[in-house]
């Protein structure tokens, strides 16, 4: 069965710091890893995903992932934070059995981005 | 915005009664998923549709049921609600052989009173 988890509820970081956020994921075979980010009041924004290919993903916003698949790992990064990127962030993998394929979210992580 | 649009944006019900919620899919995507996100949760899946027909199915009871339209909008419909039916009800839209690219509306926030 395919799952990820989050390990923190809750990560700070200074304005203009680095910012990483933690995910570990556990499938059966290949992970389709995702990263979406959630506004207060907003749905699901798609941030970065990983199917195949280069283990550093670019994404939206400038943040990017690191896939580690020895460590199983999937970490959201971003070189800079900004206050704006304050907000609740999810990992989550994609499902495969007969019929949907949907995904399975993790627990998420809130960011707060101190000025 | 991705095009997802939900409707109503909030309800409030008493346990017991029956709610619809509806989601109108980013157009030409055929494709739609329903998930509910408790507060201080991940979303969770509870089923999707495709043409018109229920596609697979999370760990929800039947009183979860939906419907899908010939314009691929769809509507997810509770009976019997429990307070722990209190949540925000995402939909998310997708072509169906396109999964890994789903859009998702804001939400419908549910209080079961």
């Amino acid at each position: 069965a395919q799952s990820v988890a989050q390990p923190e509820d809750q990560v700070n970081v200074a304005e203009g710091n680095p910012l990483t956020v933690k995910c570990t994921y556990s499938v059966s075979g290949n992970p389709y890893l995702f990263w979406y980010v959630q506004y207060p009041n907003r749905g699901l924004q798609f941030l970065l995903k990983y199917i195949t290919g280069d283990n550093l993903v670019k994404g939206s916003y400038g943040f990017e992932a690191e896939f580690n698949k020895s460590q199983t790992s999937f970490h959201l990064k971003k070189p800079s934070a900004l206050v704006s990127d304050s907000a609740l962030y999810f990992c989550a993998v994609r499902v495969f059995k007969t019929g949907a394929n949907n995904l399975f979210f993790g627990t998420g992580t809130r960011l707060t981005v101190i000025p | 915005e991705t095009g997802v649009t939900q409707s109503p944006t909030h309800l409030i019900k008493t346990r017991g009664q029956q709610v619809t919620l509806r989601c109108s899919s980013q157009s030409g995507h055929n494709t739609v998923s329903w998930y509910q996100q408790a507060l201080g949760q991940g979303p969770q899946f509870i089923f999707q549709y495709y043409r018109e027909e229920e596609n697979g199915r999370g760990n929800f009871p039947p009183r979860f049921s939906g419907l899908q339209f010939p314009n691929y909008s769809s509507e997810l419909n509770v009976n019997a609600l429990e307070l722990d039916d209190s949540a925000l009800y995402l939909c998310a839209s997708s072509l169906r052989d396109r999964v890994n690219e789903q859009f998702f509306g804001p939400g419908t926030r549910l209080t079961v009173l």
